[in-house]
């Protein structure tokens, strides 16, 4: 049981450029979620859905896009990369949105030079 | 101020000592979860709590609702038990947008 599967694991990209970050879960949760985690800040909540075809904004959204096509699969994108972007970015997912655990990703290190 | 407060920021001890790290939330909460990350490593849930306790292994969480206050214990503390501790509440009311997250206490355990 693979749980929360996030690709890739590491990557650098140059200022302007463009990556999506895959999160896939198999565990059929309805909730997905995209945080970014800086130093000495909690993480914090980029984009969630609630389900297939669904995306809301969350605290700090600007200068990402998200999809959820799939009900497994939940993509993050960075359009035009800054150096403010650089941060562990990290999936979860849940059964519930609330009364339930969430299910963490091992995250993706992404540095913008 | 930060709805999620948690102390020690970094924290020190020898093998076998009794941990604690404390969790204090100024909103109102459905649940609260206490996470661990390893250095390196992902995030896994440890417990979710509404009231009251539970234990698990070597590890307690206990809640306050009234006091809006909750802890974490690790009795006989181990080196593998280093790692960042996160408390995170979901806020009551506050629809599907996940959890609220303290910065987390950086545990290290000395053999």
């Amino acid at each position: 049981n693979a749980g929360v599967t996030q690709t890739p694991k590491f990557r650098v990209l140059k200022t302007g450029q463009s990556m999506t970050l895959l999160c896939a879960q198999d565990m059929n949760h309805e909730y997905m979620y995209w945080y970014r985690q800086d130093p000495g800040m909690g993480l914090r909540l980029i984009h969630y859905s609630v389900g297939e075809g669904t995306t809301a904004k969350g605290e700090v959204p600007d200068g990402y896009n998200v999809s959820r096509l799939k009900k497994q699969n939940f993509l993050l994108g960075l359009e035009s990369a800054a150096p403010s972007q650089t941060s562990v970015y990290f999936c979860a997912s849940s059964h519930e949105w609330q009364g339930t655990e969430a299910f963490f990703g091992q995250g993706t290190r992404l540095t913008v030079v | 101020k930060n709805e999620v407060e948690q102390s020690p920021q970094n924290l020190t001890a020898q093998e076998g000592e009794f941990i604690t790290i404390n969790c204090s939330y100024s909103v109102g909460i459905s649940a609260l979860h206490w996470l661990q990350q390893h250095p390196g490593g992902g995030i896994v849930s440890l417990f979710m709590l509404s009231s009251g306790k539970k234990k698990h292994g070597r590890l307690i969480a206990t809640i306050n609702i009234q006091e809006k206050h909750s802890s974490l214990h690790i009795t006989a503390s181990h080196p593998r038990d280093s790692a960042v501790y996160i408390c995170a509440v979901r806020r009551s009311g506050g629809g599907a947008d996940g959890l609220t997250f303290g910065k987390g206490t950086h545990l290290i355990i000395q053999p």
